[in-house]
């Protein structure tokens, strides 16, 4: 079983619409969480750290859920700029591990 | 100019060549990584790096090498290539402190071994 399980998608999803993905971690004692964001062919960014108490960013939000051990990335009013693949990165221990990512495509 | 610097960016070699990959960055950090990243699977730690004088093996090692030449400079090399090491691989650093989180990456490597 992968450490960081994602829906690889795609999501296709038009512009103005809400749409969430999810992700699942299998070691209870990970310590942190974040998604981070890759654009095709370019190198991931940092999009936001997740928090129990959920965390909020614009038109993004983030939500863990240690009991499921699971962490959700809403994207509201989704823009065309916002198609990329969200990688959903997990710490514990003295790593970082990534998700195999899913995919968006916002269509006008 | 970029941060995390990777070259090359593109390589193409035989079964059996040894490569070097180099990573260099002006950020001042201390950690640096290399990953490697193949369709559906994610990125994945090959070797970290904390200071200069340490280096650690991370959930991929086996084939690969590194050296840690300077606080700026981290090298990944390939011993003897074999095709199953196709992919991108990427570079990254981060602070020790403040968002220690946050890892900036290179633009990546794409290495096809033949």
């Amino acid at each position: 079983r992968k450490e960081v399980e994602q829906d690889p998608g795609p999501f296709n999803v038009p512009e103005g619409a809400t749409v969430a993905f999810n992700c699942t971690y299998s070691n209870s004692a990970s310590q942190s969480f974040f998604w981070y964001r890759q654009d095709c062919r370019k190198e991931p960014k940092l999009l936001m750290s997740v928090y129990s108490s959920g965390n909020e960013d614009g038109r993004f939000t983030a939500q863990l859920n240690r009991a499921s051990q699971y962490i959700s990335l809403l994207i509201r009013d989704s823009k065309l700029s916002d198609s990329a693949t969200y990688l959903c990165v997990v710490y514990t221990g003295n790593m970082l591990t990534f998700g195999g990512g899913t995919r968006l495509m916002v269509k006008p | 100019d970029a941060d995390v610097t990777q070259t090359p960016r593109n390589r193409i070699t035989k079964t059996g060549k040894r490569i070097m990959l180099e990573c260099s960055q002006t950020k001042g950090h201390d950690r640096m990584y290399w990953y490697r990243q193949d369709p559906g699977l994610g990125l994945r730690l090959i070797y970290y790096s904390f200071d200069v004088k340490d280096i650690n093996k991370g959930e991929i090692s086996d084939g690969y090498s590194v050296s840690r030449q300077a606080q700026a400079k981290f090298s990944l090399s390939l011993e003897s290539a074999i095709p199953n090491q196709t992919a991108l691989y990427f570079c990254a650093t981060s602070d020790a402190s403040g968002s220690w989180y946050e890892q900036f990456f290179g633009p990546g490597t794409r290495l096809t071994v033949l």
